[in-house]
């Protein structure tokens, strides 16, 4: 089954400074697509950058990119020049192959320091 | 263009008793999904419309929980009877088209239910 794991609980960053937040995921589809969402204290789920897995070259939206290692199955999120604004939840998913349908991760809390 | 709107934005009720929620996507989109979001996880999908069929509803606790898309747009979530466990926020998501590639779901502010 379909799985995604992120280890980090909480991470704590300096403003301006660049932060990885981890993601690992189990399939055994050859076609899927990775998201990771940001969930600020208001709750409504916000849409980051995406990952197909066909994708040759990694992911970039601004000051978020996605590192993707398919052979580790690994598809991190890594913000660059950190903002206060960015303090929120961190959700990678994963698209079930030939469905819609999104797997969530527990989530990582990051908080950005003056 | 206005986003995923939904209400209300919370609700308190007594276990046993019956609560409903609604959901308006974005305008023209195809696909409406109801997400339940426990503290401390991630969302964890209950049932996904296209337009007002049902696609997937097999995470769905069928005998407490239905859901409605009538003429395609607008849905409500219904709980009856309501349990302890079933505290928790409820988001509601659109996207336009199904199954593609990068489609992105926009998701609303959500509901948060307390059941005491």
């Amino acid at each position: 089954a379909q799985k995604i794991t992120q280890t980090q609980p909480g991470m704590f960053v300096q403003e301006k400074e660049a932060v990885t937040l981890d993601c690992t995921y189990d399939t055994s589809d050859q076609s899927y697509g990775l998201f990771w969402y940001k969930q600020p204290s208001s709750g409504e789920m916000i849409f980051l950058i995406y990952q197909g897995s066909y994708d040759e070259q990694n992911a970039t939206e601004g000051r978020y990119s996605l590192n993707f290692q398919k052979a580790r199955k690994s598809a991190n999120l890594v913000i660059s020049a950190s903002q206060l604004g960015d303090s929120a939840m961190y959700f990678c998913a994963m698209r079930e192959a030939n469905t819609d349908k999104l797997i969530f991760g527990t989530g990582t809390r990051l908080q950005v320091f003056p | 263009e206005a986003g995923v709107a939904q209400s209300p934005r919370y609700k308190i009720i007594e276990k046993r008793q019956s609560v409903a929620f609604w959901c308006n996507p974005i305008s023209g989109h195809a696909t409406l999904y109801w997400y339940q979001q426990i503290l401390g996880q991630g969302p964890k999908l209950l049932i996904q419309f296209q337009n007002n069929g049902v696609v997937d509803d097999s995470q769905l606790p069928k005998d407490r929980f239905s859901a409605e898309r009538l003429k395609g747009v607008d849905s409500t979530l219904k709980i009856q009877p309501a349990k302890l466990e079933d505290s928790a926020v409820y988001l509601c998501a659109s996207s336009p088209v199904t199954s593609g590639r990068g489609d992105k779901q926009f998701f609303g502010p959500g509901t948060r239910l307390t059941v005491l």
